[in-house]
């Protein structure tokens, strides 16, 4: 079965951390791949997505993702967060002509400042 | 402001009885979810819909019901049969059910079932 995996469940960092968010999944064919940001007491949103072309792609808040076909991942990167960036961060997958999207478990990131 | 809406934001329920949890969108979007959120577990799927009157069964449809007469409105029950009802409810958007659009949350219900 189709699956997606978040290593990291919770990371704590200090502002200006570099952080990198672990996602990878399980289909070896093509695959849209997204991160969804959720802000406490906010909407969950889209961070970014990878469809095709460039593996480097820049999100919202400075954000980037990179993906790594052989790696089969996905991983989320901020050279410097902000306190502002806690948030829960899912990492999502739609693999070949699924209509869905498999969800990873999430990872919950606080930042102290 | 195009969106989505759900209501209500917190719903308490004996337990034994149905509830319906109430989705809207104006985003004119073809598509529509509904998600189970529990702490630790990421989004479920409960179920989702393609186009007005249909739907398809998720991950984990067993408990729930759900309605699609309108685009703007998909409506879920949640029916006695469901063992573990408390949760947060998620409704999401797309323009089409291609797994490649980009879904549009609501602000979720959280259900508490006593």
């Amino acid at each position: 079965a189709q699956s997606v995996s978040q290593h990291n469940h919770h990371v704590i960092l200090s502002e200006a951390a570099s952080l990198e968010l672990g996602c990878n999944y399980s289909y070896g064919g093509t695959v849209n791949l997204f991160w969804y940001v959720q802000y406490p007491g906010q909407h969950l949103q889209l961070l970014l997505k990878y469809f095709s072309g460039d593996p480097l792609v820049k999100g919202i808040k400075g954000f980037e993702a990179e993906f790594i076909k052989s790696k089969f991942s996905f991983n989320l990167r901020k050279p410097s967060v902000q306190w502002s960036d806690t948030a829960e961060y899912f990492c999502a997958v739609n693999a070949g002509n699924n209509r869905k999207l498999i969800w990873g478990l999430g990872t919950s990131l606080a930042v102290n400042p | 402001d195009g969106g989505i809406t759900q209501s209500p934001k917190y719903l308490f329920r004996k337990e034994g009885q149905n509830v319906t949890l109430s989705c809207e969108q104006n985003l004119n979007h073809d598509a529509m979810y509904w998600y189970r959120q529990d702490p630790g577990q990421g989004l479920r799927l409960i179920y989702y819909s393609q186009i007005v009157n249909d739907f398809q069964k998720g991950d984990i449809a067993e408990g729930y019901s759900v309605s699609r007469e309108k685009k703007e409105s998909f409506p879920l029950t949640v029916t006695s049969a469901q063992k573990n009802p408390t949760a947060f409810y998620l409704c999401a958007s797309s323009i089409s059910a291609g797994g490649y659009h980009e879904q549009y949350f609501g602000p979720g219900t959280r259900l508490t079932v006593t």
